[in-house]
């Protein structure tokens, strides 16, 4: 079965500090993969995705994530965290002909 | 590009009363439209799939006659609650896929209904 999941429920960083958020998935696919941050009361912005190439994509708000394959992970990473990213964050699987299995989302706090 | 915008953001209506929410693809054609429901704090249930001209695909457990999808054209799509009740209250959210990107969803602001 497809499954996304997010270890971390929530996480608390200090602001400027670097931000890590995990993402595994099990697809039977060639899976594409996307991260997307919800601000509270809000839709969902796409922050990156990967289809193919390069594993290592870049995002927009310097966010970057990493695909690894013998790993089954696709980790989300920023160097130095703003206040304003505090939001919850969700990794999502899809691919061909297939709806997308949303992760069960990972909330960041940023502390000032 | 590809925005997505959502009509009303908030909804209040009475137990009982049917509610319609808009959902349109602004500046791309949506050949695919998505709507999820989202509990509080949690994630995202996919509700529907929609193709234009098309009936809606549901998945399982979403109950069609009271969750009308219409996707008459390639810009909108519509979510009707009917005979809405309290536990119909949530955030419901659409997403729509477009030619030029048919493996990517981009998401609509949401829309949150409440029922009394």
């Amino acid at each position: 079965a497809q499954s996304v999941t997010q270890p971390d429920i929530h996480i608390t960083v200090s602001e400027g500090a670097s931000l890590e958020l995990r993402c595994n998935y099990s697809y039977g696919a060639t899976p594409y993969l996307f991260w997307y941050v919800q601000s509270p009361g809000q839709g969902l912005q796409l922050l990156l995705k990967y289809f193919s190439g390069d594993t290592l994509v870049q995002g927009i708000k310097g966010f970057e994530a990493e695909f690894k394959r013998s790993q089954s992970s696709f980790n989300l990473r920023k160097p130095s965290v703003h206040w304003s990213d505090a939001a919850e964050y969700f990794c999502a699987v899809g691919a061909r002909g297939q709806n997308f299995v949303f992760g069960p989302g990972t909330r960041l706090s940023v502390l000032p | 590009g590809a925005v997505v915008s959502q009509h009303p953001s908030r909804v209040i209506c009475k137990s009982g009363t049917s509610v319609k929410i808009e959902c349109r693809s602004l500046d791309f054609q949506a050949t695919t439209m998505f709507w999820y429901r989202q509990f509080p704090k949690q994630s995202l249930m996919l509700m529907a799939t929609s193709n234009e001209g098309s009936k809606a695909t549901y998945e399982q457990g979403v109950e069609k006659d009271k969750f009308l999808i219409n996707h008459a054209s390639l810009t909108l799509s519509t979510l009707t609650v009917t005979s809405a009740h309290p536990e119909d209250s949530s955030f419901y959210i659409c997403s729509a896929s477009g030619t030029g990107f048919p493996y990517e969803q981009y998401f609509g602001p949401g829309t949150r209904l409440t029922v009394t």
